[in-house]
């Protein structure tokens, strides 16, 4: 199976919350990471975490990362029709700092 | 630049025909990634430069495949005898250095390749 999983498509109403999850493999990861990238644009790094961390927010994105389970998620309050793009999740592990990345996961907001 | 440059954004070739991509890193970043992004697909590792350092040729999928960088500046990366299958995107990006302290890693826009 791939080494980072995440859900194709996700689609929300303007205002609410989204909520994007991902699982991964390698127990060893030491950086977990959210990307976002914009149709015709580069990706662009939104966020990271340690490993030893089990939260980190960063004014309207909260990330949580339950190690034991290997599960990460992005939570975005008040969700806007200029987040909708594909959030990648990345893992890289010590030793090797090259960032494995998921398929990423469509937000499409609606009004 | 203030960014990573990648050119062409778009090629078209035709099949059995090489391509060269290029990629232009941040200025002062040791650290370079190709990675290829296929219709749907997650990224896919391809290469990773260090400084000097012998790259990690690991994640390219054949020996049609090659890279090059000089120093810590211009990275190209060739493909031989182009494929239908080799059709994708094709991301570079870099970062200030391969450690602990600094991963975030800048990506280009990227080279769409469409093999016909």
């Amino acid at each position: 199976g791939e080494d980072v999983e995440q859900s194709l498509f996700l689609s929300v109403r303007e205002g609410d919350s989204s909520v994007i999850n991902c699982t991964y493999t390698d127990s060893s990861s030491t950086y977990l990471y959210w990307y976002k990238q914009e149709p015709g644009a580069g990706l662009q790094l939104l966020t990271y975490i340690f490993s030893n961390m089990d939260m980190k927010q960063d004014q309207r994105l909260t990330v949580l990362l339950n190690k034991k389970d290997k599960h990460l998620s992005l939570r975005i309050a008040d969700t806007q029709t200029g987040d909708s793009a594909i959030y990648f999740c990345a893992e890289s592990s010590g030793g090797s700092y090259i960032p494995t990345f998921g398929r990423g996961t469509s937000l499409i907001v609606h009004p | 630049g203030a960014g990573v440059s990648q050119s062409p954004s778009n090629k078209v070739t035709e099949k059995g025909k090489d391509v060269e991509l290029r990629c232009d890193p941040i200025s002062g970043h040791t650290a370079l990634y190709w990675y290829r992004q296929r219709l749907g697909q997650g990224l896919e590792f391809l290469i990773y430069f260090q400084g000097n350092s012998a790259p990690d040729k690991s994640g390219l999928p054949s020996d049609r495949f090659s890279a090059e960088r000089t120093g810590e500046s211009v990275s190209t990366l060739t493909i031989q005898r182009t494929q239908q299958e080799d059709s994708a995107v094709y991301l570079c990006a870099s970062s200030l250095a391969h450690s602990e302290l600094n991963t975030e890693a800048f990506f280009g826009q990227g080279t769409r390749l469409t093999v016909v």
